[in-house]
């Protein structure tokens, strides 16, 4: 069945370090892509998304570029922030079944220290 | 509108005990669904509701689990005869038709079994 695999954790960076957290997948047909962020106490909020290959998804600094070849999404940002503290998931979407359901990874938990 | 909202945010329950969990949608969105997030670990689907109907059942959902959306609003989430396996956070999330657009999630309802 479809599934994600993401860059085990945690991760530990300093302020205005580089971060890149690896998701691959695997699917049957052309899902859509998803990186969601959890901040402590706090639901899944939606980070980017990119729905084709070689589409890319960026929000608040973040990027993201679904590559069909690698069946990879990895998700990266130039210079992290303390705010930036929290565990990101990436997700696929599949159509199986008409739900749209999403199919997680585990999560990485990403500290920023100051 | 506020958002997606879940209640009770916390509930603590003697096994064996049953349990209701609610979730309001945005009030636009006919799509509903269902997680469970496992410490540690990425939310898994649960059920899917369309309006009124539910669509979708993972095989998670055991018969101790039983769902509904009156109306195609609210949704509520019963759990009979509490295990401790069943200690986690459990996600409602809405969506409109319109795809792919991801979700919103709610803050979740974390269940402690004791």
């Amino acid at each position: 069945g479809d599934s994600v695999t993401q860059m085990e954790g945690p991760v530990t960076l300093s302020e205005e370090a580089c971060l890149t957290i690896n998701c691959t997948y695997t699917a049957t047909g052309y899902p859509s892509l998803f990186w969601y962020v959890q901040y402590p106490g706090e639901g899944l909020q939606l980070l980017l998304k990119a729905t084709k290959a070689d589409d890319k998804g960026s929000n608040k600094g973040f990027e993201a570029t679904y590559r069909k070849e690698t069946t990879s999404f990895h998700l990266e940002k130039g210079s992290v922030q303390v705010s930036d503290s929290a565990v990101y998931f990436c997700a696929l979407s599949t159509t199986q079944g008409g739900s749209e359901k999403l199919v997680f990874g585990k999560g990485t938990k990403l500290t920023v220290n100051p | 509108d506020t958002g997606v909202s879940q209640n009770p945010r916390h509930k603590i329950t003697k096994r064996g005990q049953n349990v209701t969990f609610r979730c309001d949608p945005i009030s636009e969105h006919n799509r509903l669904y269902w997680y469970r997030q496992t410490l540690g670990q990425g939310p898994e689907f649960l059920t899917y509701f369309q309006n009124e109907a539910q669509l979708e059942k993972s095989r998670l959902l055991s018969d101790r689990f039983s769902a509904e959306r009156p109306k195609g609003s609210f949704s509520t989430l019963e759990i009979q005869r509490t295990e401790q396996g069943d200690s986690a956070m459990y996600l409602c999330a809405s969506s409109p038709s319109s795809y792919p657009n991801g979700y919103t999630f709610g803050s979740g309802t974390r269940l402690t079994v004791v």
